[in-house]
């Protein structure tokens, strides 16, 4: 069965640094998403994403993140300049027209 | 607002038996799916079983059922002869609208439960 991928599987970096989190969403799929679960706490949603330009975005999601689909296959979080509290784990997931969110095994980021 | 409640912090069921997660939701819409998540420590996040709201019958899956009360807006998930592989952290999430081509509607989780099975 098809599957998401995320790379790495764990990131630590530095606070103020620039760290990118890689997604291969499922091949035929339209809509991509990112979420993040800090740990202990609830799922909350950052971006989706559809027709090569984000289609909702949460206040999570501030000028910080930003969102690529550079080549037809990979689906990147950029975070631009981390901070100690985006610490947790991100997840990508992707859906066709009218499938459940499928998604990838999560990235684990520490910001130290 | 919409939100999702999922009363039950922690669970514990002896292995075999039948055990009972609570969830509760807010929506002032009346078209919407529901969703049981399961997250193992692997951290993965895998679908248990999805609910369509203009159903009436509930959902099952093998072992995993719902009862779904949408007057109430409750949405319970039931599993069955449980397993030690059924311990995990388990969500409930719900998304607005239909699901099909067009919408783009994001997933509104609880804070999840976590669920203990012992032998």
């Amino acid at each position: 069965e098809p599957e998401v991928t995320q790379t790495p599987s764990h990131q630590v970096t530095q606070m103020g640094q620039e760290v990118i989190l890689r997604c291969v969403p499922i091949s035929n799929h339209l809509y991509f998403y990112w979420y993040r679960q800090i740990l202990g706490q609830k799922v909350e949603f950052l971006v989706s994403f559809y027709n090569n330009e984000i289609s909702e975005k949460s206040e999570i999601f501030d000028d910080q993140f930003s969102v690529e689909r550079p080549d037809g296959s990979n689906f990147t979080l950029k975070i631009r300049s981390t901070k100690l509290e985006d610490s947790a784990m991100y997840f990508c997931a992707s859906r066709g027209g009218n499938s459940p969110l499928h998604f990838g095994n999560g990235t684990r980021l520490t910001v130290t | 607002a919409q939100t999702v409640t999922q009363s039950q912090p922690e669970m514990s069921v002896q292995e075999a038996e039948t055990v009972t997660l609570s969830c509760t939701y807010d929506t002032s819409e009346s078209d919407y799916y529901l969703f049981w998540y399961k997250q193992p420590p692997s951290r993965q996040m895998i679908l248990v079983i999805r609910q369509e709201a203009y159903k009436q019958q509930n959902a099952t899956e093998n072992r995993f059922s719902v009862n779904f009360q949408k007057a109430a807006k409750s949405f319970s998930l039931k599993i069955s002869d449980s397993q030690l592989g059924d311990a995990a952290m388990y969500f409930c999430a719900y998304t607005l609208g239909s699901f099909n081509a067009g919408n783009n509607r994001k997933l509104i989780w609880g804070l999840g439960t976590s669920l203990a099975v012992n032998p």
